[in-house]
C-alpha cells in the first residue's frame, strides 16, 4: 500500500496567478498520476509523471498550463498556471503500479476568484 | 481506448436495503475493474476490485460481479448503512498500451448513494 500526503488541501487564488500542489508518497513508486475532478464530476487524467522523464499529458491538457515535476520516486508537483475561474476544481494525485490498486491523495480544492 | 459508463448517477435507499450500481466498458482487453468510494473532502478509496479471470468477488456486505461477454460489472451493497452514503466510482484498466501510452484507469461518472436512516 501507499500513503500519499497532498498539500495544500484547499486554496483560494486570484486569477492570473499560479498554484503549485505537492504530493509526497511514503514509498518509492514508478508512476504518479494527476487528475482533475470538477464539482460533482468524475476524475479526468491530466498527465502521467515518471521519474527522470517528461510527463505525458492527456488530450486537452498542456505542459505550459500544467507543468509537472518528478524529481524523485516519492515526490511530485503539479502547477496550475495563469489561473482562471474555469480552473476551479479538485486536483488529485495518485500512484498505481501496473494493474493494481491505485492510491489517492486527499485532494486539493482550488477556487479561483 | 476505453470508455466506462456508470448508472445510476444518483441512488437513494432506505437503511437496510440493498444498493446496486452498474458499469459497462468498451475495451475487451480490459482486465482489472476496481470500485472506489469517495467521501466529501477526501480522495477516492478502493473498496473492492475484480480481475477478468473471476466472475464474482465478495467482501462482507460488498460484492462485485463481472460479465466479460457483456462487458459489464456491478457493485452490490447489502444491508446498507448511513455511513455507506458517498460517491462511488467504477473504473477499468486495459492491459494494452495505446500508441505508446501506459494503460491507465478510466473512471465512470460516479453514483451518489444516499442511505436514509
Amino acid at each position: 500500500s501507499a500513503v500519499i500526503s497532498q498539500k495544500p488541501s484547499r486554496d483560494i487564488c486570484q486569477r492570473g496567478t499560479s498554484l503549485t500542489i505537492q504530493c509526497q508518497v511514503d514509498s518509492q513508486v514508478t508512476m504518479m498520476f494527476w487528475y482533475r475532478q470538477q464539482p460533482g464530476q468524475s476524475l479526468t487524467l491530466i498527465a502521467t509523471a515518471n521519474q527522470g522523464s517528461e510527463a505525458t499529458y492527456e488530450s486537452g491538457f498542456v505542459i505550459d498550463k500544467f507543468p509537472i515535476s518528478r524529481p524523485n520516486l516519492t515526490f511530485s508537483t503539479l502547477t496550475v498556471s495563469n489561473m482562471s475561474p474555469e480552473d476551479s476544481s479538485i486536483y488529485l494525485c495518485s500512484t498505481q503500479e501496473g494493474n493494481t490498486e491505485a492510491f489517492f491523495g486527499q485532494g486539493t480544492r482550488l477556487t479561483v476568484v | 481506448g476505453e470508455n466506462v459508463e456508470q448508472h445510476p448517477s444518483t441512488l437513494s435507499v432506505q437503511e437496510g436495503d440493498s444498493a446496486v450500481i452498474k458499469c459497462t466498458y468498451s475495451d475487451s482487453a480490459s482486465n482489472y475493474f476496481p470500485w472506489y468510494k469517495q467521501e466529501l473532502g477526501k480522495g477516492p478509496q478502493l473498496i473492492i476490485d475484480i480481475r477478468s479471470n473471476v466472475g464474482e468477488k465478495k467482501d462482507q456486505r460488498i460484492a462485485v460481479t463481472l460479465n466479460k461477454t457483456a462487458k459489464h460489472f456491478s457493485l452490490h451493497i447489502t444491508e446498507t448503512q448511513p455511513e455507506d452514503s458517498a460517491v462511488y466510482f467504477c473504473a477499468a484498466i486495459s492491459s494494452v498500451n495505446y500508441g505508446g501510452s501506459q494503460g491507465n484507469l478510466i473512471f465512470g461518472k460516479g453514483t451518489k448513494l444516499s442511505v436514509k436512516p
